[in-house]
């Protein structure tokens, strides 16, 4: 099946610091990726879809300076939480989507548990 | 924008008892896709439907795809510890995805 690996897993960082998550497809090539954010015991908030080659695009109320968002390959898309702050502590979970009969299935990465102090 | 009702929002049953949840939505969907989510992890695909009235079978899993696209059922029978964590529908159109608020399940042994 179609592997999405996600790290890092877990990360504590001092307010102010940038952190980068990365997202990667393992087995399929993801012509898009997306990134949410999850608080405890809610559903999945879409933050933004990557698409290789091109500029991400944000859901309102999502600040693109402050979540970047970089998709330079079919396999890889980042997000780096710039300058964090407490609030920006949440779990942070990326999917992909494929190409073919994977299209119109969402596979996921394992989470980031972002903790910022 | 679509949004996707999903009940009940939580279970607590018994090990051995059969589950259904389900979701509903005002909106039409292509495909719907069922999720489970253990603590601390990125959600799994179950199940994904892809047909008006489809019934298709995962194990102890069961989801079926509404005959009017707006709404999913997912059974899981003779449920075992395992099987807690969180369930989430998502139905999906035009290559976006709509994600239920998810079922919460707990299963005593």
């Amino acid at each position: 099946g179609a592997v999405v690996s996600q790290h890092p897993s877990r990360v504590i960082c001092k307010s102010g610091t940038s952190v980068k998550i990365e997202c990667r497809s393992l087995d399929f090539q993801a012509t898009t990726m997306f990134w949410y954010r999850q608080f405890p015991k809610q559903s999945l908030m879409l933050m933004a879809t990557s698409n290789e080659g091109s500029k991400a695009t944000y859901e309102q109320g999502v600040e693109k300076d402050k979540f970047l968002i970089n998709h330079a390959s079919l396999t890889l898309s980042t997000l780096t939480v710039t300058s964090a702050h407490p609030e920006d502590s949440s779990f942070y979970i990326c999917s992909a989507r494929g190409d073919g009969e994977l299209n119109e299935k969402l596979f996921f990465g394992s989470g980031t548990q972002l903790s910022v102090l | 924008g679509q949004q996707l009702n999903q009940s009940p929002q939580s279970m607590f049953i018994q090990e051995g008892e059969d589950v259904s949840m389900n979701c509903t939505s005002s909106s039409i969907f292509n495909t719907w896709l069922w999720y489970k989510q253990d603590p601390g992890e990125g959600p799994v695909l179950l199940i994904a439907l892809y047909k008006a009235g489809e019934l298709t079978s995962n194990g102890r899993l069961t989801a079926q795809f509404g005959i009017t696209r707006k709404d999913s059922f997912l059974n899981i029978s003779a449920s075992i510890p395992s099987d807690v964590g969180i369930y989430f529908c998502a139905g999906h159109n035009a290559g976006k995805s709509t994600f239920g608020d998810g079922t919460t399940l707990t299963v005593k042994p």
